[in-house]
């Protein structure tokens, strides 16, 4: 049962456009959602976050949109960046716990 | 300062040997969790620590894979009898405390295969 869904295993975007990525859940217990940055032959890096308290959260070129009735977030890019280039994973938590729970991933290219 | 590190960075074993990878979390972080990544799949929750507390080994997939915390600093993730099956990339995390709003740092992980 996989309870954090990243349906898109891939996605190409041209430089300067918009990538969005997106996440779905099941659990209605989650309220702290993550997205991770990951470079081959490294660890993922934390990009972004949101508490489900907030619809939005904005951090530079990166946005994290939260809906929570629809059990749905997203993560807009943009201006897009080849160094944008990279797999980004959702995850997933109920801050009353430590464990995350993480999508399978978006492989992302940014095309020069 | 010094992220999370791990070794060996590459493993390759054969099937029914034991093998030991390694984990040296920020200094100062109390929480330290494992995780294993298979081909395609997602990042998967084995164990985690957190201070001198019991370990939650909920997510170890069988008996053959054990974990221990020395000092409440590096850790060492046991994987006895490998089998193909276990072939993946092990990556460990740390953060300052527990808890899910705490963001988790993550070393470069462990890729191991078992022939």
């Amino acid at each position: 049962d996989q309870q954090v869904k990243q349906n898109s295993p891939s996605l190409s975007v041209q430089e300067g456009r918009i990538s969005i990525l997106n996440c779905d859940y099941t659990n209605s217990m989650f309220d702290y959602f993550l997205w991770y940055k990951k470079y081959p032959a490294e660890g993922p890096t934390f990009l972004i976050s949101i508490s489900s308290i907030k619809d939005k959260n904005e951090d530079g070129r990166f946005t994290v949109f939260l809906n929570k009735s629809a059990k749905h977030l997203s993560l807009h890019i943009v201006p897009s960046q080849p160094g944008d280039s990279a797999v980004y994973f959702c995850a997933a938590s109920d801050s009353g716990t430590y464990k995350y729970i993480f999508g399978t991933g978006t492989r992302l290219k940014v095309l020069a | 300062g010094a992220g999370v590190s791990q070794s060996p960075s590459n493993k390759v074993t054969e099937k029914g040997k034991d093998v030991e990878l390694r984990c040296d979390p920020i200094s100062g972080h109390t929480a330290l969790y494992w995780y294993r990544q298979s081909l395609g799949q997602g990042l998967e929750f084995l164990i985690y620590f957190q201070g001198n507390s019991a370990p939650d080994k909920s997510g170890l997939p069988s008996d053959r894979f054990s974990a221990e915390r020395t000092g409440g600093s590096v850790s060492t993730l046991t994987i006895q009898r490998t089998q193909q099956e276990d072939s993946a990339v092990y990556l460990c995390a740390s953060s300052l405390i527990a808890g899910g709003a705490d963001t988790q740092y993550f070393g470069p992980g462990t890729r191991l295969t078992v022939l």
